[in-house]
């Protein structure tokens, strides 16, 4: 019962990189979102999708993308980090109201 | 704008006493409150929630009160144990959650 699995779990980038954080859940929500936390700030919504094939931004989209190409699979890329991306990143799902975390991803942009 | 605004921004409590958070939201489409447990290291977890037609919902020492027309809501936790140290988050739902800033709570011995 893996839930909303994330990877990494910690990754370190440097200033101008790409990379892609990778999330997945077996829950067949249809629902999906990530959200970034940065201390003192909650939490704030990147990009969320509907279903396979739909994404739409959310309160704080600019410097990523995502898609969708399966109800499982939500990946979110960063393209040319910086150090304001340094962050906690969390995905979550949901079907209905109930949205599950998963267990985050830290990201610090050097 | 701060669509959904939460205070205390951190809370000590000793041990059996009451926690109490608050929050106020703004957007009248909401649907559903929840509030979620957070411990270092991890993602936020659900731990209880209500509907806009409930005044009050309770479960074990957790308790949500909700005023639709102050358009506010709050958490009590009875009891508070030192395992209750959390980050506190709550949340409004409107086909996605919009969160408070939190409350980092701190449950003395």
């Amino acid at each position: 019962n893996a839930g909303v699995t994330q990877t990494p779990k910690f990754r370190i980038l440097k200033i101008g990189q790409s990379m892609t954080l990778q999330c997945t859940q077996d829950m067949n929500h249809n629902y999906m979102y990530w959200y970034r936390q940065d201390p003192g700030m909650g939490l704030k919504l990147i990009y969320y999708s509907v279903g396979a094939g739909i994404t739409d931004k959310g309160e704080v989209p600019n410097g990523y993308n995502v898609s969708r190409s399966t109800t499982e699979d939500f990946p979110l890329r960063l393209e040319l980090a910086a150090p304001s991306q340094t962050s906690v990143y969390f995905c979550a799902s949901s079907l209905g109201n109930t949205i599950y975390f998963g267990e985050g991803s830290w990201l610090t942009v050097v | 704008q701060q669509q959904v605004k939460q205070s205390p921004q951190s809370l000590i409590v000793q041990k059996g006493g009451i926690s109490i958070i608050n929050c106020a939201y703004e957007n009248t489409a909401f649907d559903y409150f929840p509030w979620y447990q957070q411990f270092p290291g991890k993602g936020p977890a659900l731990l209880i929630a209500i509907r806009p037609d409930v005044s009050e919902k309770k479960e074990g020492r957790f308790t949500i009160s909700f005023n639709k027309s102050a358009k506010q809501f709050s958490l009590h936790i009875m009891d508070s144990q030192p395992g209750d140290s959390a980050t506190y988050f709550c949340a409004a739902y409107d086909y996605k959650l919009t969160f408070g800033k939190g409350t980092l709570l701190t449950v003395n011995p």
